[in-house]
């Protein structure tokens, strides 16, 4: 069964403090791996796309890489304005076209 | 600009009730999804359409109904049947083939 777990499920850095966000999976034939971030109340905002192994993606502070098993979403000297949950989510041939199976998030609390 | 409209942003219902969430997309994307969100849980799917007058169950579609009449419009309606409808409601599009998906901005229903 394709499974998604994302750790720690709750991170709290002090602003300018590096770390990284983990996301696990298991499919069989990853197509894709997503990482979105939602606001309280808000709908999930799209982030990055990885298709393949020793890809990357930047955005700002925020670095997205994937391996075989694993991607990590590095935030380097976070801010305040970081804090969010953030979402990974993964795509493979057993879910039909387009579906994504998500994990339960990491949030993220940033103090100033 | 294209996005995401859904409508409204809170609803109550009593119980007994059904109630109807609204989800208009204006990005001419084919596919549309309705994600379910609870606390400590990752989103999981209600139902999915890849086109206009044929959609198909996701992993949690009792007690939910939908209809495609529209590409534009993905209407979610939550039955009497479903015993425990409080939630964050979330709906998405993407194009077919999958690049990534929009989310609205949700709908928190509570049945009070």
């Amino acid at each position: 069964e394709d499974q998604v777990t994302q750790s720690p499920e709750a991170l709290r850095l002090q602003e300018g403090e590096s770390s990284s966000l983990n996301c696990s999976y298991t499919v069989s034939g990853l197509r894709g791996l997503f990482w979105y971030r939602q606001d309280p109340g808000k709908g999930p905002e799209f982030l990055f796309t990885l298709y393949s192994a020793g890809e990357e993606k930047e955005k700002e502070r925020l670095k997205a890489t994937l391996t075989k098993k694993e991607s990590f979403l590095h935030i380097t000297a976070p801010k305040p304005e970081d804090s969010a949950t953030y979402l990974c989510a993964v795509q493979s041939p057993g879910g039909s076209q387009g579906n994504l199976i998500f994990g339960k998030g990491t949030k993220l609390s940033v103090k100033p | 600009d294209g996005g995401i409209t859904q409508s409204p942003k809170y609803l109550f219902r009593k119980e007994g009730q059904n109630v109807t969430l609204s989800c208009e997309q204006n990005l001419n994307h084919d596919a549309m999804y309705w994600y379910r969100q609870d606390p400590g849980q990752g989103l999981r799917l209600i139902y999915y359409s890849q086109i206009v007058n044929d959609f198909q169950k996701g992993d949690i579609a009792e007690g939910y109904s939908v209809s495609r009449e529209k590409k534009e419009s993905f209407p979610l309606t939550v039955t009497s049947a479903q015993k425990n409808p409080t939630a964050f409601y979330l709906c998405a599009s993407s194009t077919t083939g999958y690049r990534g998906y929009t989310f609205g901005s949700g709908t928190r229903l509570t049945v009070v």
